[in-house]
């Protein structure tokens, strides 16, 4: 079974709407940790967001979001008011459990979603 | 802000010959990583390295690589004998260790080198 699922391999937006990137994913592991990476055309991957799995609220950081429902096992990112800069693939990613250091522990990538901004 | 560097960007090399991609890591991070993305698909992790050590590393990490950190600033990833197989974008990413028993510990992505096996 996959680890990370992203079943949009596209997406289109309007400039200045809202849009929602599912990201689900399948451990047994009670402590593990989910991020969000974008990767414009240039290629590097930019960090955007993190969640743990105890945590009680959702993230956010400016426009970004995460709608993270536990027991459906899902990490959604909602990016608000879409900029043409938005426009990248996204990738949904997930870290099992993690050492008393904090560190250590491999990232697993989902497929990513490409998005795109439109005016 | 602090980020971590890769170079070179893009690196052409002919089947059989030895690479070695560098990496210059955030400056106060202790871990180490390197991914690598082929064209199209998503991103696969190879090795991390902590305390001068491989902590972790893939079936993809066989024995044709190895990761090295020379001195206090570089980390490098070394692919003896290329394939053309090889052929992807290589990532190093680095993050903090914390002391804390539950810790974000965000890797941070280098700007990745473009490797092509002709």
């Amino acid at each position: 079974a996959q680890k990370i699922t992203q079943t949009q391999p596209g997406m289109f937006v309007q400039e200045k709407e809202a849009v929602t990137l599912d990201c689900t994913y399948d451990t047994s592991d009670p402590s593990y940790g989910l991020f969000w990476y974008k990767q414009p055309s240039s290629g590097e991957m930019i960090f955007l967001i993190y969640q743990g799995s105890y945590d009680q609220q959702n993230a956010t950081e400016g426009r970004y979001s995460l709608n993270f429902q536990k027991a459906r096992k899902s990490a959604n990112l909602v990016i608000s008011a879409s900029q043409l800069g938005d426009s990248a693939m996204y990738f949904c990613a997930m870290r099992e459990g993690w050492e008393l250091t904090g560190g250590g522990n491999k990232l697993t990538f989902g497929t990513g979603t490409q998005l795109k901004v439109e005016l | 802000e602090p980020e971590v560097t890769q170079t070179p960007s893009h690196q052409v090399t002919q089947m059989g010959q030895e690479v070695i991609l560098r990496c210059v890591p955030i400056s106060n991070h202790l871990y180490f990583y390197w991914y690598r993305q082929i064209l199209g698909q998503k991103v696969e992790f190879l090795v991390s390295f902590y305390n001068n050590e491989i902590s972790e590393k893939s079936e993809i990490f066989d024995d044709q690589f190895s990761v090295e950190r020379p001195d206090g600033s570089n980390f490098t990833l070394k692919i003896r004998s290329t394939k053309l197989e090889d052929s992807a974008m290589y990532f190093c990413a680095s993050s903090e260790s914390k002391t804390l028993a539950v810790a974000k510990n965000i890797q941070y992505f280098g700007a990745g080198t473009r490797l092509s096996v002709l």
